[in-house]
C-alpha cells in the first residue's frame, strides 16, 4: 500500500524553540490530517488540510499542503512542555476507492525545560 | 458529549481465549474503524464500517471479527488470543462528509 515517510522520528528541543516537521510519499495526496497523542491517549486531530498550498493555523500550530500533493509540514513556534507527544500526519490518496487513511509512523517530540 | 468511548481500557488475555472489544461514539458518525498501534509500525486498519450494516476488512484482518451493532456501536472481536495480537487497540468514527477520523482512548491488550 502506500506508504508516507515521516521525519524526523524524534527530536528534542528547548522549550519555546520552533518545530519543524513534515510528511512525504510518491503518490498524490488530495487530504492531510495531522494528529497528536499524549501517552497512553487516543489521537486527537490538530488541523485537517483539503487543498494543494493550504495553509492553516490552530493556535501555536501551522500546517501546510504542499503543493506538490505529495508531502505536507507540520510547524510549531514558541513550544512549550504541553507540546510533547508524538505527531502523526495522515492523508487519503487521491482517487482512493475507499474512504481509508494512510498514516506516517510519527515524530515523537521532547521539550527541554 | 463523550466522543468515542472503548471498552476496557486494559486487559490480559491467555493465548487461546477470546474477547470482544466494545467502541461507541454519540457523534452520530457514518462510518467506524478498528486500528491496532505497535511500536514502530504506527497504525494500521484492522477492519471498518463505512456505514449501518456494512464491515470491509483493512491492512491487517487475521485473526478479528467485527460487528456493527448499529449506527452508534462497532465491536471487535479476538476468537483465539495469540501474543502477536498483544497490541493498543484503536476506535475511531468519521462523519458522512470529509476524511477527518476522531480516535477513542484506545484498549492496552496484552496476550501471554
Amino acid at each position: 500500500g502506500q506508504q508516507l515517510n515521516q521525519s524526523p522520528q524524534s527530536m528534542f528541543i528547548q522549550e519555546g524553540e520552533d518545530v519543524s516537521m513534515n510528511c512525504t510519499s510518491s503518490s498524490i495526496f488530495n487530504t492531510w490530517l495531522w494528529y497528536k497523542q499524549d501517552p497512553g491517549e487516543g489521537p486527537v486531530l490538530l488541523i485537517a488540510l483539503y487543498k494543494a498550498g493550504e495553509l492553516t493555523s490552530n493556535g501555536r500550530l501551522t500546517a501546510q499542503f504542499g503543493i506538490t500533493r505529495k508531502d505536507s509540514f507540520l510547524n510549531i513556534s514558541a513550544s512549550i512542555p504541553s507540546d510533547v507527544g508524538i505527531y502523526f500526519c495522515a492523508g487519503r490518496v487521491s482517487g482512493a476507492g475507499s474512504y481509508q487513511l494512510t498514516f506516517g509512523k510519527g515524530t515523537k517530540l521532547s521539550v527541554i525545560p | 458529549n463523550a466522543g468515542v468511548t472503548q471498552t476496557p481500557k486494559f486487559q490480559v488475555l491467555k493465548t487461546g481465549q477470546s474477547m470482544t472489544l466494545q467502541c461507541a461514539q454519540d457523534m452520530n458518525h457514518n462510518s467506524m474503524y478498528w486500528y491496532r498501534q505497535d511500536p514502530g509500525m504506527g497504525l494500521r486498519l484492522i477492519y471498518y464500517s463505512a456505514s449501518e450494516g456494512t464491515t470491509d476488512k483493512g491492512e491487517v484482518p487475521n485473526g478479528y471479527n467485527v460487528s456493527r451493532l448499529n449506527k452508534r456501536e462497532f465491536s471487535l472481536r479476538l476468537e483465539s488470543a495469540a501474543p502477536s495480537q498483544t497490541s493498543v487497540y484503536f476506535c475511531a468514527s468519521r462523519a458522512g462528509t470529509g476524511y477527518e477520523q476522531y480516535f477513542g482512548p484506545g484498549t492496552r491488550l496484552t496476550v501471554t
